[in-house]
């Protein structure tokens, strides 16, 4: 399955708002359960990349609730409601519907 | 709190093989229903899925490494160890272990910090 996101970076000022998109090329959502396999990931600089968002839309413990994702079938949106210097970051959304699992190419976010 | 840790070789030429080790702390990598998956980033580039290997026996890997890989783990060390052969510059990465949420195999919710791999003539 191949994930393409969208924009490949992008700028905004602080406290606004940021959307990053991810489409793949099949849809990730089973439908028995009707389970969205879809994560994505915040990698900082120099640093592993970390889990934000799994099922598509569950947060993960501990992260703010400014990060939401939405979306099935094969298009999933990330947004992030009021961009913070902490958030400068590559994104990554990552299916895991089928193996292999596959990482879009990421979406850099800087602040304008 | 579970702690991974990557640690591999030096630089390395074109043909050898690259022995990767991921040292885990704070839970049994047996224990539980338990997946330990490498991931590798080449410089400046996105993730690639390597193989998941399910608490430290069965393991899984991505196709388009041609058999390449061989992953394994030693409970009673708490390792997990990635075997590459017969490497090349395309293999230059950074290799992440990392482990899965019990509920979502597919969902690497701890990751260690990386160790960078080269591949050069």
């Amino acid at each position: 399955i191949v994930m393409t996101q969208s924009p490949d970076s992008l700028a905004v000022s602080l406290g606004e708002r940021a959307t990053i998109n991810c489409k793949s090329s099949q849809t990730v959502t089973q439908s028995s359960s009707r389970l969205t396999n879809l994560t994505w990931y915040q990698q900082r600089p120099g640093q592993p990349p970390k889990l934000l968002i799994y099922w598509a839309s569950t947060r993960q413990s501990g992260v703010p609730d400014r990060f939401v994702g939405r979306g099935s079938g094969s298009d999933f949106t990330l947004t992030i409601s009021s961009v913070q210097v902490e958030d400068v970051a590559v994104y990554f959304c990552q299916q895991y519907f089928t193996t292999p699992w596959t990482f879009g190419q990421g979406t850099r976010v800087d602040i304008k | 709190q579970v702690q991974l840790l990557e640690s591999g070789p030096g630089p390395l030429k074109p043909s050898e093989t690259l022995s990767l080790t991921c040292t885990v702390s704070g839970v049994s990598i047996d224990g539980g229903t338990n997946y330990w998956t490498w991931i590798r980033q080449r410089p400046g580039q996105g993730l690639e899925w390597i193989g998941y290997i399910f608490n430290a026996g069965s393991a899984h890997y991505n196709p388009t490494l041609k058999s390449r890989a061989t992953m394994s783990g030693d409970t009673s060390k708490g390792r997990l160890s990635l075997t590459l052969t017969s490497v090349t510059a395309a293999d230059t990465a950074v290799y992440f272990c990392a482990r899965s949420k019990s509920e979502a195999r597919g969902v690497m919710e701890a990751w260690g910090q990386g160790t960078l791999v080269t591949v050069s003539s």
